[in-house]
């Protein structure tokens, strides 16, 4: 992996449905991976900040786990809500503070 | 407290015009960052200021845009003689930087939205 790559680009759920999506990373000079969430006509909001091989983190419904020697991080929502519906980026800082960001997932939940 | 702002929220402009655009960071904070999102593209880093130095400018599309932080607070980034793909949503963030570049939690402005017609 070259670039940070997210899947699916797109989820379609009901609500109430549990749902996870992939961030695929280069793992060789891992610093930190970050989660955002980004709802349409809002400024993305950080989730996580993930540093350390076999971190997992949990805000609420929404969780996330780290696997930094196989370069991937899952993000996990547990009984998705309409108001999940956003798009989730990850991204991958240097540690010069140079991030390259995913194409994020587009979540929808349908009530 | 108040978070990160930025101004204007939307700019229109003609192509070959410059504009400048603001950010006012969250108060301490000491790392500021700037990213673009233009039409059904990703987020694109573009530069990144520790205090009022940018350690790496790669990351600006050409030499048109340029960036300045002064007094370790208000950032401004210019772009001169603007084309229509400079259209994007200009974002800025800013983060405390305690000293481990990239791994401090990132807070965003609502963006500067720029149509260059």
């Amino acid at each position: 992996i070259l670039n940070v790559e997210q899947s699916p680009q797109s989820l379609h759920v009901q609500e109430g449905d549990s749902t996870n999506f992939t961030c695929s990373f280069p793992s060789s000079n891992f610093y930190a991976l970050h989660w955002y969430r980004w709802e349409t006509a809002k400024s993305p909001e950080a989730l996580f900040v993930m540093t350390l091989n076999g971190d997992e983190k949990k805000k609420g419904r929404i969780s996330a786990t780290l696997n930094t020697k196989e370069g991937y991080s899952y993000l996990y929502i547990k009984g998705s809500q309409p108001e999940d519906s956003a798009t989730y980026l990850c991204a991958s800082p240097t540690n010069a503070g140079k991030s390259t960001f995913g194409d994020g997932t587009t979540l929808t939940v349908k009530p | 407290g108040a978070g990160v702002s930025q101004s204007p929220s939307n700019k229109v402009t003609e192509k070959g015009k410059d504009v400048e655009l603001r950010c006012d960071p969250i108060s301490g904070h000491t790392a500021l960052y700037w990213y673009r999102q233009s039409l059904g593209q990703g987020l694109e880093f573009l530069i990144y200021f520790q205090g009022n130095s940018a350690p790496d400018k790669s990351g600006l599309p050409s030499d048109r845009f340029s960036a300045e932080r002064t007094g370790g607070s208000v950032s401004t980034l210019t772009i001169q003689r603007t084309q229509q793909e400079d259209s994007a949503v200009y974002l800025c963030a800013s983060s405390l930087m305690s000293g481990t570049g990239g791994r401090d939690t990132q807070y965003f402005g609502p963006g500067t939205r720029l149509t260059v017609l």
